[in-house]
């Protein structure tokens, strides 16, 4: 199919890693992206990784990519109450195609 | 350097009025996304935009919408005859080039129609 999916919610406590999983659709996909959207916000880039890398590390942030199986995941580590908010994946096919967004609860 | 720019933030139009979003991309930008959120959706693209040209408009409605980027000012989408399945979320993207690293969003547009 077209779309790039994503499960829809994530429930984790404070102090847990949280791990988002995102499907994309197109192996030429240059980059694959996470953005971070809070309530009433734009998007935020959190990360990106380059297709021909398997993983990426950036502080608490740890982006791992399948290509074969075409799978990205976000691992944030230490997650905190400020972690809450909706997780969007992105892969770049000239123009930015988003998944539906993980919407991610820290609970204390 | 001031982030992507888009005014208003806000925007209520009854149906049947016309709605001008306004973007103005980050300094050295030159390409410009727009994306429409529905409550509780993800974003879909629906057009892609150089300076003077429209380089992908595959995600815009066929009626009623248009988008430009002028060589001076900001870029444009305009909704005409706004119906109550406008009332979303539009959010302005800008890169430096196509095959961009990093695509910066603005805060969004949210309009509503009454």
């Amino acid at each position: 199919g077209e779309d790039v999916e994503q499960s829809l919610f994530l429930s984790v406590r404070e102090g847990d890693s949280s791990v988002i999983n995102c499907t994309y659709t197109d192996s030429s996909s240059t980059y694959l992206y996470w953005y971070k959207q809070e309530p009433g916000a734009g998007l935020q880039l959190l990360t990106y990784i380059f297709s021909n890398m398997d993983m990426k590390q950036d502080q608490r942030l740890t982006v791992l990519l399948n290509k074969k199986d075409k799978h990205l995941s976000l691992r944030i580590a230490d997650t905190q109450t400020g972690d809450s908010a909706i997780y969007f994946c992105a892969e770049s096919r000239g123009k930015l195609i988003f998944g539906q967004g993980t919407e991610l609860s820290v609970k204390p | 350097n001031a982030g992507v720019m888009q005014n208003p933030r806000h925007l209520v139009r009854r149906r049947g009025q016309e709605a001008r979003l306004r973007c103005s991309p980050m300094k050295g930008h030159s390409h410009v996304y727009w994306y429409r959120q529905l409550p509780e959706e993800g974003l879909k693209f629906m057009v892609y935009l150089q300076k003077e040209n429209i380089i992908d408009e595959s995600g815009m409605p066929k009626e009623r919408f248009s988008a430009e980027f002028p060589k001076e000012g900001p870029s444009i989408l305009r909704i005409q005859q706004v119906v109550r399945g406008d009332s979303a979320a539009y959010f302005c993207a800008s890169s430096r080039g196509q095959e961009n690293t990093e695509a910066f969003f603005g805060q969004g547009t949210r309009l509503t129609v009454v």
